[in-house]
Formats: structure tokens, C-alpha cells, sequence
């Protein structure tokens, strides 16, 4: 079945750059996946790329996208302690992409 | 507010006992989802629904009921309650899935633990 497949930890320093790494299963997804989840609260996207590009940047965040191996990451340049989280990654399942299957997330620890 | 909004927030149930998990979106979303989020495990979806009157399963439905009425409404139905449904809920919606690559909203989630 689907299944897609995150680090569970890492740990940065303020300032430096985090990359969140994710293996996903199902070659049909039209979009890919980033979100974000604060203590208590419920996910928030982040970002999304469209299954035809190999990478896409939206100000601090880049994703990029390897449909051969199946690979997908998330890098969050000059990372500050308001980025600490759990970051899931989620691919699209199903026709027309009905429901998304979510990875068990990255808890993303900054310090200062 | 627009938005998805579940209620409660917060519920102990005792082993047996049912309830409903309420979900309401304010957003004409025809797209719904119930997902349930344990320690480390990320999120696993229950049930869906594209649309009023149809609904579907999700990877683990087992132990759940949901009906779509209206477009806004898609309340969780848990007949009898065991610890293994001890769990963070999440509702969801989005605009014909993910066609438009906007993604899903989600409400704040309801913490139910089965005691």
C-alpha cells in the first residue's frame, strides 16, 4: 500500500539551514506535500510542488522533488526558533487525488 | 472566522460509551476528511467524503461511522468506545481534493482519551 517515510528528529542551530527529507510510494500523486504543526495546534500547509517540477522556493523554503527515486525534501534556509515543529510530509492518493497520506513527521528542535 | 470547526475540544470517555465528533466548515469545501493522530505515528485517515451523501473508507475505519448530510457538516460517529481510539482527531476539508494543489484546511483537533 501507500506509505511514506520520514526521519523522525533533527536538531539545527539558529541560523543554519534544516533539510527534511521524505520517501513516498505512490507515482501518481499530482502534488506533493509539506506541512506544519505547532504544540496543540492543528497542520498548516506550508508549501505544495506540482509533480512535474524538480524544485520549487517560496522565500526561506525550497522543495525539491525527485520522481525517479521517489524523494522529496524540505529546506528552511537561516532556520529561526519559531521554526521548531513537526514538519509531515503527504502525498495524494486515489483518483483525482481524493485524500492525502501523511508521513509520521520530522519534530524540527532549533536552538539559539 | 471561515474555517473548519470541531467540536469538542476535549472528552474522556469510559470503555462502551459513544459519541459524536462534530466538524463544520464554513468555506463551500466539497471535500471532507476525518484523520486520527497518535504519538509518533503521524496522521491516518479514517474516513472521507467528496461530497454531501457520499462517503468512504480510509485506511482505518474500523470502530467508526460518519454520514455527510450537507456540504458544511461531517460529524464522527464512535459507537463503542475502546482505549485504542485514545487519540487526536482532526477534521479536514479542501476544494476537489487536491486539483487545485491548494491542500487541506484542518480544524484545531479533539483530544479523546477512552478510559
Amino acid at each position: 500500500g501507500e506509505d511514506v517515510e520520514q526521519s523522525l528528529f533533527l536538531s539545527v542551530r539558529e541560523g543554519d539551514s534544516s533539510v527534511i527529507n521524505c520517501t513516498y510510494t505512490d507515482s501518481s500523486s499530482t502534488y506533493l506535500y509539506w506541512y506544519k504543526q505547532e504544540p496543540g495546534a492543528g497542520l498548516q500547509l506550508l508549501t505544495y510542488i506540482f509533480s512535474n517540477m524538480d524544485m520549487k522556493q517560496d522565500q526561506r523554503l525550497t522543495v525539491l522533488l525527485n520522481k525517479k527515486d521517489k524523494h522529496l525534501s524540505l529546506r528552511i534556509a537561516d532556520t529561526q526558533t519559531g521554526d521548531s515543529a513537526i514538519y509531515f510530509c503527504a502525498e495524494s492518493i486515489g483518483q483525482a487525488g481524493t485524500a492525502l497520506i501523511f508521513g509520521k513527521g520530522t519534530t524540527l528542535s532549533v536552538s539559539s | 472566522n471561515a474555517g473548519v470547526t470541531q467540536t469538542p475540544k476535549f472528552r474522556i470517555l469510559k470503555i462502551g460509551q459513544s459519541m459524536t465528533l462534530q466538524c463544520a466548515q464554513d468555506m463551500n469545501h466539497n471535500y471532507m476528511y476525518w484523520y486520527r493522530q497518535d504519538p509518533g505515528m503521524g496522521l491516518k485517515l479514517i474516513y472521507y467524503s467528496v461530497g454531501a451523501g457520499i462517503t468512504d473508507k480510509g485506511e482505518v475505519p474500523n470502530g467508526y461511522n460518519v454520514s455527510r448530510s450537507t456540504t458544511e457538516d461531517f460529524p464522527l460517529r464512535l459507537e463503542l468506545a475502546a482505549p485504542s481510539q485514545t487519540s487526536v482527531y482532526f477534521c479536514a476539508s479542501s476544494y476537489q481534493g487536491e486539483s487545485v494543489g491548494r491542500g487541506y484546511t484542518f480544524g484545531s483537533g479533539t483530544r479523546l482519551t477512552v478510559v
